[in-house]
């Protein structure tokens, strides 16, 4: 049973290029999470998904970022216009309910996003 | 709101010696805590959980935790730390639909 899969690990982007990343929850979860990491700063929440809905966007930045989460496929975190201080490690999570539920949740090992 | 504090950023123990690292959360009805250890250029890896019962929680690799709600705390405890338990050790609470994460405890071991 493979893990949250996150991809691609290492993700360089140029000033005003647009950021896509890719996160494959854990067969059979149907809720994900994103998070950014920066250094000393912890983990910092993002958006939650389920399939085909948007369930808690309150730690997104309200402009560039967005998040999907489709039917089919993986959930998809896209920034568009990257500056430098998206440079950061995001970190995709799932959970098979919601954490209200004695659940927990399991990280992928994150994507390292740089801005040139 | 709902919040975690680690006051402690960087802590160095020796091999064998115990460990423990304080956690505070701010949380108005009985929370849901956790444990997570991420080792650099990892994810992050569930240690234990609270979520109601006994207030001494087990975990993996010899963790325990103790919820006080007096206190409002959640320490993590190790009788004996080895050295690769050195990583960074974050608190976190259910807030909402999801989990708010202190800032970290850095932790390294010394022989």
């Amino acid at each position: 049973n493979a893990g949250v899969m996150q991809n691609p690990r290492h993700l360089v982007r140029r000033r005003g290029q647009e950021a896509r990343l890719r996160c494959s929850p854990m067969k059979g979860h149907s809720h994900v999470y994103w998070y950014r990491q920066l250094p000393e700063e912890g983990l910092k929440f993002m958006v939650y998904l389920q399939k085909e809905n948007i369930i808690d966007e309150s730690g997104m930045p309200k402009e560039r970022f967005s998040a999907e989460f489709p039917k089919e496929g993986p959930s998809i975190l896209r920034i568009q216009q990257v500056v430098r201080g998206d440079s950061a490690a995001y970190f995709c999570a799932s959970s098979p309910n919601s954490l209200t539920t004695n659940e927990k949740l399991f990280f992928g090992s994150g994507t390292q996003l740089s801005v040139l | 709101a709902q919040s975690v504090t680690q006051p402690d950023i960087h802590i160095t123990v020796s091999e064998g010696a115990s460990l423990e690292l304080r956690c505070n959360y701010s949380y108005g009805a009985t929370p849901y805590l956790f444990w997570y250890v991420q080792s650099p250029g990892q994810g992050l890896q569930l240690l234990l959980k609270y979520f109601s019962g006994d207030t001494l929680v087990q975990g993996i690799k010899g963790f325990e935790a103790e919820f006080k709600r007096s206190q409002s705390s959640f320490n993590l405890r190790k009788p004996s730390v080895h050295w690769s338990d050195a990583a960074e050790y974050f608190c976190a609470v259910v807030a909402g639909t999801a989990l708010i994460f202190g800032k970290g405890t850095t932790l390294s071991v010394s022989s």
